[in-house]
C-alpha cells in the first residue's frame, strides 16, 4: 500500500506569490491534517479536515487555506508568501478523527523556500 | 500558553546502552501522548502512544512512561543501535473534535559504536 503522498517535494517561490501543496492520504483514511515545520522546531498544526469539512484550525493567518476533495485528498494554499513561510509542510493521514490511539502517518513533506 | 519541553541538546549514547529522552509539558491536560521519530528531510514516523490513564507502554526495545502529576513522559530505547540515531518528537493530543497534535522541538539522539 502506498503511504501518504505529497507533491511537489521541493518548491521555490518568490515573496508575494501563491503556492498550492497537495496530499493524498493512505487509502481508506478519511482525515487529513497539515503541519508546518520550521527548521529546528517541531511541526505546528495548521488544519485538520475530515469528510471534506474543516475540523480544526491552528494559529495561522488567513493567507493559509485548505480543502479536502471527495476522494479525501487535500490541498493547502498559501497566498502572499512571506520569507517566514519557508518551511517543511507535512501532511498527516488518519482513519478518522476519533481513532487517535492509532497515531498518524505523515508524508515526507514539501520543502517550500520563499526567496 | 501550552508549552512542551524536550532537551534541545543532542543526546550521545554508546551502542548497547539505554537512551532516555524526556518530555515535560505545562498548561496542558493531554488525553494522549505520542512519540515520533524523524530523520533529516523526512516526515515524523509514529512510534508509540500512551493514554492519560496509563503509566507505561512497551513496544519491542521501546518503553514510554507517562506521569500526569509530574506532567512528564520518559522515552527509553534499550540496547541502542546506530540505526536509532534520529530526532525524537513528543506530541500531545486532547479530546476535542479536532485531533490537533502539539509537538515539542525534539531531541536528537546519536548512537555511536
Amino acid at each position: 500500500d502506498a503511504g501518504v503522498t505529497q507533491s511537489p517535494t521541493h518548491l521555490i517561490k518568490t515573496r508575494g506569490q501563491q503556492v498550492t501543496l497537495r496530499c493524498s492520504p493512505i487509502s481508506g483514511h478519511k482525515s487529513v491534517s497539515w503541519y508546518q515545520q520550521v527548521l529546528g522546531q517541531g511541526p505546528q498544526f495548521i488544519f485538520q479536515y475530515y469528510e471534506k469539512e474543516e475540523r480544526g484550525r491552528g494559529n495561522f493567518p488567513d493567507r493559509f487555506s485548505a480543502r479536502q476533495f471527495p476522494n479525501y485528498s487535500s490541498e493547502l494554499n498559501v497566498n502572499a508568501l512571506l520569507l517566514g513561510d519557508s518551511a517543511l509542510y507535512l501532511c498527516a493521514s488518519s482513519l478518522d478523527v476519533g481513532r487517535r490511539q492509532l497515531g498518524y502517518t505523515f508524508g515526507s513533506g514539501t520543502r517550500l523556500t520563499v526567496v | 500558553s501550552q508549552k512542551i519541553e524536550q532537551n534541545s541538546e543532542a543526546l550521545n549514547i554508546q551502542e548497547g546502552k539505554t537512551a532516555t529522552l524526556t518530555c515535560n509539558y505545562t498548561n496542558y491536560s493531554p488525553a494522549y501522548l505520542q512519540w515520533y521519530r524523524q530523520d533529516p528531510g523526512r516526515g515524523p514516523v509514529f512510534l508509540l502512544l500512551i493514554r492519560e490513564n496509563e503509566k507505561e507502554k512497551r513496544k519491542e526495545r521501546l518503553k514510554v512512561t507517562f506521569d500526569t502529576t509530574l506532567k512528564q513522559s520518559l522515552f527509553h530505547i534499550t540496547a541502542s543501535q546506530p540505526a536509532d540515531s534520529a530526532t525524537y518528537l513528543c506530541a500531545l493530543d486532547g479530546t476535542g473534535t479536532a485531533s490537533k497534535l502539539t509537538f515539542g522541538t525534539g531531541t536528537r539522539l546519536q548512537v555511536t559504536l
